[in-house]
C-alpha cells in the first residue's frame, strides 16, 4: 500500500518559472512532511519541512503548502533556476515512529535555460 | 562537521553471496536509518537503529539485517543476494536525544551502489 503519492513524475520548467510538485498521503497519523532534493550520485538532502499545525512554510524560493483536510501538500519553487534541476522527493513520518519515513516516488525536475 | 559516511561507494557481488555495508553517522547523532533506493520502487525504509537497538523495521525479508555499535556506527548485511537486491543503499542519521524525541532533520550519506550479477 503506497501511503504517499507524488505527482508529476517529471516536470520541465523554463528558467524563472514556478515549479509545483504535489503529494497526497493516506495515514492521518503522519505529522512531519519534509521535501528532499537529490542530485545524481548524491544522497537526498532536506530542502524544507512542515508540520500540520501550519498551512504554509517558506524558505527562500521554496514554499510548502499544506492542506490537512485534503491530506495533500505541495512544493513550490519560485524563479526556478537550471541549478534546481534534480529529483525531488516528498516524505511523511510520525513523531512516534520518527526514524521511519515514507517517501513519494520522486519528481525529476528539469529547468531549461 | 563531517557528514554521513557510507562505505564502500560501489560494490559488485554475485548472486548467493552476502554483503556488509557500513554507515558512520554525523558525530553526536544516535539514530541511523537505512533505505533502499531503486528506480522502480523509490526509497523504501529498511530499518532504524537507535542506541544499538533496532527501533523500526520495514517490509523486507529476513535476509536484510543490521546492527549498530556503541559509537553509533551502523552496518547492514544482506545474505543470499538476489538480482533484485541491486540498488542504492542509503543511510540517514538524525540527532535523536531519546526514544521520545520528535522528528528532526535526517542527513543522508551518498549511498552504496550495490550491483548483483
Amino acid at each position: 500500500q503506497q501511503q504517499v503519492k507524488q505527482s508529476p513524475q517529471s516536470l520541465i520548467v523554463q528558467k524563472g518559472g514556478i515549479s509545483i510538485i504535489n503529494c497526497a498521503y493516506e495515514n492521518t497519523a503522519f505529522d512531519y512532511f519534509p521535501w528532499y532534493q537529490q542530485f545524481p550520485g548524491k544522497g537526498p538532502a532536506l530542502l524544507i519541512a512542515i508540520r500540520p499545525d501550519v498551512s504554509e512554510k517558506k524558505e527562500g524560493r521554496f514554499t510548502i503548502s499544506f492542506n490537512k483536510s485534503a491530506k495533500q501538500f505541495s512544493l513550490h519553487i519560485m524563479d526556478s533556476q537550471p541549478g534546481d534541476s534534480a529529483t525531488y522527493f516528498c516524505a511523511a513520518s510520525m513523531s512516534t515512529n520518527a526514524g521511519k519515513s515514507t517517501f513519494g516516488d520522486g519528481t525529476t525536475l528539469t529547468v531549461k535555460p | 562537521k563531517a557528514g554521513v559516511t557510507q562505505t564502500p561507494r560501489y560494490l559488485i557481488k554475485t548472486r548467493g553471496q552476502q554483503v556488509t555495508l557500513s554507515c558512520s553517522p554525523i558525530s553526536g547523532h544516535r539514530s541511523v536509518s537505512w533505505y533502499q533506493q531503486t528506480p522502480g520502487q523509490g526509497l523504501q525504509f529498511l530499518f532504524e537503529y537507535f542506541s544499538e537497538t533496532q527501533r523500526n523495521k520495514g517490509n523486507f525479508p529476513g535476509r536484510f539485517s543490521g546492527r549498530q555499535f556503541s559509537n553509533s556506527r551502523s552496518e547492514m548485511n544482506v545474505s543470499t543476494l538476489e538480482l533484485g537486491d541491486s540498488a542504492l543503499y542509503l543511510c540517514a542519521s538524525r540527532l535523536r536525544l531519546n526514544q521520545y524525541s520528535l522528528n528532526t532533520e535526517a542527513f543522508f550519506g551518498q549511498g552504496t551502489r550495490l550491483t548483483v550479477v
